[in-house]
């Protein structure tokens, strides 16, 4: 149990552009996900709390207008990226709590973003 | 906000040896603390916790110890195993279900056969 899934594994996209990266928790409902993002060798960034039905917290420093999250049911939240740039490649990860369980996250496989 | 901080940085040990991990953090109020593996390319992966009712918290070879006073709490792995070469993460959250995790800045262990 507790399976927290992401779309896709890998994206490559040109400067611009956007992308939607999909979180999905695939046996639990999850009424809080969270999204980071981890450069190579670092630690792990929060960059937003994304609650379902309401607007996601932000971290500071982190555009809401350029980091567009949705949290539209309790299995599923969107991150996209707008207007890609290379400096927005990274690895992106998002986790889950289970909304009636302990105060564990369960973290999704990442999706690993390259922007050209 | 909420700071930890990780230490050390590196840490290597010989196979059969123990590793520790030591993180502080600053916020009284955080009363969960949980600590993560993770492998090149892969999700964290939760390895042990800890709540701040307890001092102390093993299972098999890992053990997590919590002084609320000083506010620090650290990871112990003993008879280390090559496969214990990882990323270890700790964190710090208020435990609810809206908590957000303060992560460490990560210790790569590497155990040496």
């Amino acid at each position: 149990g507790a399976v927290v899934s992401q779309h896709p594994s890998w994206v490559i996209c040109k400067s611009g552009t956007s992308v939607k990266i999909e979180c999905r928790s695939l046996d639990f409902q999850a009424t809080t996900m969270f999204w980071y993002r981890q450069f190579p060798k670092q630690s792990l960034m929060l960059m937003a709390t994304s609650n379902e039905g309401s607007k996601a917290t932000y971290e500071q420093g982190v555009e809401k207008d350029k980091f567009l999250i949705n949290h539209a049911s309790l299995t599923l939240s969107t991150l996209t990226v707008t207007s890609a740039h290379p400096e927005d490649s990274s690895f992106y990860i998002c986790s889950a709590r289970d909304g009636g369980g302990p105060y564990e996250q369960y973290f999704g496989p990442g999706t690993r973003l390259t922007v050209t | 906000g909420e700071n930890v901080e990780q230490h050390p940085s590196t840490l290597s040990v010989q196979e059969g040896d123990s590793a520790v991990i030591k993180c502080t953090y600053s916020d009284s109020a955080s009363n969960y603390f949980p600590w993560y593996k993770q492998e090149l390319g892969k999700r964290p992966q939760l390895i042990i916790d800890i709540r701040s009712n307890v001092g102390e918290k093993k299972d098999q070879r890992i053990a997590v110890t919590l002084n609320k006073t000083a506010k620090h709490f650290s990871l112990h792995i003993t008879e280390t195993q090559p496969e214990d070469s990882a990323v270890y993460f700790c964190a710090a959250s208020i435990g609810t279900n809206a908590g957000k995790s303060t992560f460490g800045d990560g210790t790569t262990l590497t155990v040496k056969p």
